[in-house]
């Protein structure tokens, strides 16, 4: 079946450090991945995705490729800031070959970011 | 727009009770999801309804787990009776795409099984 699998954390930089995440998959069809955030006492926002290879996801600072090649969708930012303290999640949404997808998300365990000023 | 709604925000009883949780939707989205994050975890997804039907239940363990979705826009998970391994959050989430590609959480209930 699907899976998803983050490096495991938690993960402690400076501020203006660089990050990566790194997120690997398994997945029997043509699936979408997706980055979603979880900040302290919030529900998961999303914050990137990319729906096919070699597309580019991108927001708020936050770039992640679509790697089919390395089954990888690895998260990056050049440089964090204290307020992307949180925990992310790598995940993604299986499709049929030909059909439309029912959305379901597989999650990986989630990488706990904490960023000192 | 007003987001995913979920209530209670915590519960706290004890093994063998019985629990409930509410969701309402993002209006307009068809399709609702319940998520269960145990700690440590990713939210693995229990029940998937588009509008009132159910369109995905394996992972629902049925013989203490029901949820429903009468009018097709808010929805009720039960846990009846509780174990302990059931603390965790629950987390529903809706999408307006029948494809479900964009999912938005709502800020979820932690359950404390004692």
């Amino acid at each position: 079946g699907d899976s998803v699998t983050q490096m495991e954390g938690p993960v402690t930089l400076s501020e203006e450090a660089f990050l990566t995440i790194n997120c690997t998959y398994t997945a029997t069809g043509y699936p979408s991945l997706f980055w979603y955030v979880q900040y302290p006492g919030e529900g998961l926002q999303l914050l990137l995705k990319a729906t096919k290879a070699d597309d580019k996801g991108s927001n708020k600072g936050f770039e992640a490729t679509y790697r089919k090649e390395t089954t990888s969708f690895h998260l990056e930012k050049g440089s964090v800031q204290v307020s992307d303290s949180a925990v992310y999640f790598c995940a993604l949404s299986d499709r049929i070959a030909g059909g439309t997808s029912y959305g379901k998300l597989t999650f990986g365990q989630g990488t706990i970011l904490t960023v000192h000023p | 727009e007003a987001g995913v709604a979920q209530s209670p925000r915590y519960k706290i009883i004890e093994k063998r009770q019985s629990v409930a949780f509410w969701c309402n939707p993002i209006s307009g989205h068809a399709t609702l999801y319940w998520y269960q994050q145990i700690l440590g975890q990713g939210p693995k997804l229990l029940i998937q309804f588009q509008n009132n039907g159910v369109v995905d239940d394996s992972q629902l363990p049925k013989d203490r787990f029901s949820a429903e979705r009468l009018k097709g826009v808010d929805s009720t998970l039960k846990i009846q009776p509780a174990k302990l391994e059931d603390s965790a959050v629950y987390l529903c989430a809706s999408s307006l795409d029948p494809s479900g590609n964009i999912q938005y959480f709502g800020a979820g209930t932690r359950l404390s099984v004692l």
